[in-house]
């Protein structure tokens, strides 16, 4: 299985401001997996990012907003751009993984407020 | 593109006591992955249980089984001699089986089941 580990575990920001996620996994992977559960909701994909390729947005989502890097197969961080308070959330990110590439692994999230 | 429904916001059930958690599906792919996570109030997603759709057995894990009917497109969770450590939110999630496909690693999730259990 994959360990993953998220920082900040949590964050109180102010309007107008940015914050960057960081996601770090023990092994190597493909593809890594942002995703958004605002409050009492489920979860939705924000974008997939792929090691040496641009990241890959669902509909909704933007880069502008939400910029992805992905410098190596075990890291990615996540930003959350110009924040409002529509953005506090708790943002995950998941990777595929397991023998058979049939399990799916979650970080511990990060837990978003903006005041 | 695919969906899924988990039509039962909240359920309780007292400790000791069974309790299935229903989940529908909407697809048109015939290989895919339906799993149950778990997620306590610390939020960490745990994976319950998961359901390779090639397989016609029904997955279980310990006091966890499925029903999964794949006709019908129904996916449900029963928790059998519940215990308090299994209050939690439960999610039912689709994922596509076919590498390299746009679908591929991203997980579509129902709206979630609360559960609480009664000592």
């Amino acid at each position: 299985s994959a360990v993953i580990s998220q920082k900040p575990s949590r964050d109180i920001c102010q309007r107008g401001t940015s914050l960057t996620i960081q996601c770090q996994v023990d092994s190597q992977v493909t593809m890594m997996f942002w995703y958004r559960q605002q409050p009492g909701q489920s979860l939705t994909l924000i974008a997939t990012a792929n090691q040496g390729s641009e990241a890959t947005y669902e509909s909704g989502f933007v880069i502008d907003k939400f910029p992805i890097s992905r410098p190596n197969l075990t890291f990615s961080t996540l930003t959350v751009s110009n924040m409002s308070p529509e953005d506090s959330s708790i943002y995950l990110c998941s990777v595929v993984g397991g023998p058979s590439y049939n399990e799916q692994f979650f970080g511990p999230g990060t837990r978003l407020t903006v005041l | 593109a695919q969906t899924v429904t988990q039509s039962q916001p909240e359920m309780s059930v007292q400790e000791a006591e069974t309790v299935t958690l229903s989940c529908t599906y909407d697809t048109s792919e015939s290989d895919y992955y339906l799993f149950w996570y778990k997620q306590p109030p610390s939020r960490q997603m745990i994976l319950v249980i998961r359901q390779e759709a090639y397989k016609q057995q029904n997955a279980t894990e310990n006091r966890f089984s499925v029903n999964f009917q794949k006709a019908a497109k129904s996916f449900s969770l029963k928790i059998s001699d519940s215990q308090l450590g299994d209050a939690a939110m439960y999610f039912c999630a689709y994922r596509s089986a076919t590498p390299g496909g746009t679908s591929y690693g991203k997980l579509t999730f129902g709206q979630g089941t609360i559960l609480t259990v009664h000592p």
